[in-house]
């Protein structure tokens, strides 16, 4: 099994709607990773959560790490065609700083 | 543009082949990365820098040879590759063991 699993792997979604990915691990998140990237290039850094509990907002976008801080979700409020891309989710498994562990990705696309 | 310049975009190199990519940053830091992205895997940590000199290895086969002659360049020498090795390698950078990792734009490579 994955350290890091996403859910979703893929979402459709109808331009306007919200929606909500998540990231889930076994293991304490000592630092969580949300990026973006458009097919075949890098990653777009979106924001990082810390501390349990946390909240971040940008634009239409906001993420929270829970109290226990092993689970994060990114919600994505009335939704755009510019949102379109694939969603990773990266942590800080071992607390150390000095390497992040991946999910596989949610693939996200939005229809007119 | 991030900061962190992956060439060359895309690569087709035969088997036989000895081809190199080339990674640089100029955001000061001071910590280097190589990740491969093959299809529906999560990000895969290949090799970790600091300061030039390496401090992770993961078990990357040795057809996969890093160079780091300083902290703003990363190359990655590849020689006798397999069609499995085909994916996106991504470089990153971050600074101070990373409060945020910064990602180029990544190479597409393909053996043929």
């Amino acid at each position: 099994s994955q350290e890091l699993e996403q859910s979703p792997q893929s979402l459709i979604v109808q331009e306007g709607k919200n929606l909500t990915i998540n990231c889930t691990s076994s293991k304490t998140l000592y630092g969580l990773y949300w990026y973006k990237q458009k097919y075949g290039e890098g990653l777009i850094f979106l924001m990082m959560l810390q501390k349990g509990g946390e909240e971040k907002s940008h634009e239409k976008i906001t993420a929270k790490l829970d109290e226990k801080k092993q689970q994060s979700s990114l919600h994505i409020t009335a939704s755009q065609p510019s949102h379109a891309g694939i969603y990773l989710c990266g942590a800080d498994i071992a607390g150390t700083a000095s390497k992040l562990t991946f999910g596989t990705g949610t693939r996200l696309q939005v229809t007119l | 543009e991030t900061g962190v310049t992956q060439t060359p975009r895309h690569l087709v190199m035969g088997m036989t082949n000895k081809k190199s990519l080339k990674c640089e940053q100029h955001l000061g830091h001071n910590a280097m990365y190589w990740y491969k992205q093959s299809a529906k895997k999560p990000l895969e940590l290949m090799f970790v820098y600091n300061f030039k000199e390496q401090t992770e290895n993961n078990s990357v086969p040795s057809r996969f040879s890093p160079e780091c002659p300083n902290s703003s360049h990363l190359f990655l020498h590849l020689h006798t590759l397999q069609p499995e090795d085909s994916a996106l390698y991504l470089c990153a950078s971050s600074q101070d063991w990373g409060r945020v990792w910064t990602f180029g734009s990544g190479t597409r490579l393909t053996v043929v």
